[in-house]
């Protein structure tokens, strides 16, 4: 059975700080994702990451995919109050028929 | 930029009743998906669609579950008798294939009393 682990799963800094989530699974894939979610909100898609090596910027996150090590990095760099919010990796199982998801990071950036 | 739109985005039903929850799916995508997310809880597969059967379903997806795509545009999840534990947020998904990612609907929350 895959499974996805997230670490941590709570996390509370302050602006301007930098900081990293780890995403690790535990079988064979060449595809993960990583999502945001926001209170009652729908899923918003932030990196689609395809390839062992892969590494994908935008604005002041940057995720990265290692599939030898099966692990999976959001980094966030000098944090802004907007950036909180719940952060979701997925892995792609079977191709295009299942994403396995980590338990989700919940990332309060204070003023 | 295209959505995926799901309809109602709330529903309160009382165990034991059917309810029939509604995707519209981007228009050229050829994937569509269900997930659901209990509250507070982790994203949770329920099942995958592709040219008209279902491609994948997991142990939640029972026979209390069923999706069609009725027509060309909507694409449904069934639960014939709903139980108190399936409250949750569900998601519709869709997408070209795994390659370009997924996008989810905003979701509908079903509440069963």
């Amino acid at each position: 059975e895959l499974k996805v682990e997230q670490n941590p799963l709570f996390l509370s800094m302050q602006e301007g700080k930098n900081y990293t989530i780890y995403c690790n699974y535990s079988t064979t894939s060449d595809r993960l994702y990583w999502y945001r979610q926001d209170p009652g909100k729908s899923l918003e898609s932030l990196f689609v990451l395809l390839s062992n090596g892969a590494v994908k910027q935008e604005g002041r996150l940057m995720a990265s995919l290692d599939t030898k090590a099966r692990l999976s990095t959001l980094h966030i760099t000098a944090a802004v109050h907007d950036l909180s919010a719940t952060y979701f990796c997925a892995v792609d199982v079977h191709s295009n028929y299942q994403l396995i998801w980590g338990a989700g990071t919940k990332l309060i950036i204070k003023p | 930029e295209p959505e995926v739109t799901q309809t109602p985005s709330h529903q309160v039903t009382q165990m034991g009743q059917e309810v029939i929850l509604r995707c519209v799916p981007i228009s050229n995508h050829l994937y569509f998906y269900w997930y659901r997310q209990i509250l507070g809880q982790k994203v949770e597969f329920l099942v995958s669609f592709y040219n008209n059967e279902i491609s994948e379903k997991s142990e939640i997806f029972d026979d209390q579950f069923s999706v069609e795509r009725p027509d060309g545009s909507n694409f449904t999840l069934k639960i014939r008798s709903t139980k108190l534990e399936d409250s949750a947020m569900y998601f519709c998904a869709s997408n070209l294939g795994s390659i370009y990612g997924y996008t989810f609907g905003s979701g509908t929350r079903l509440t069963v009393v």
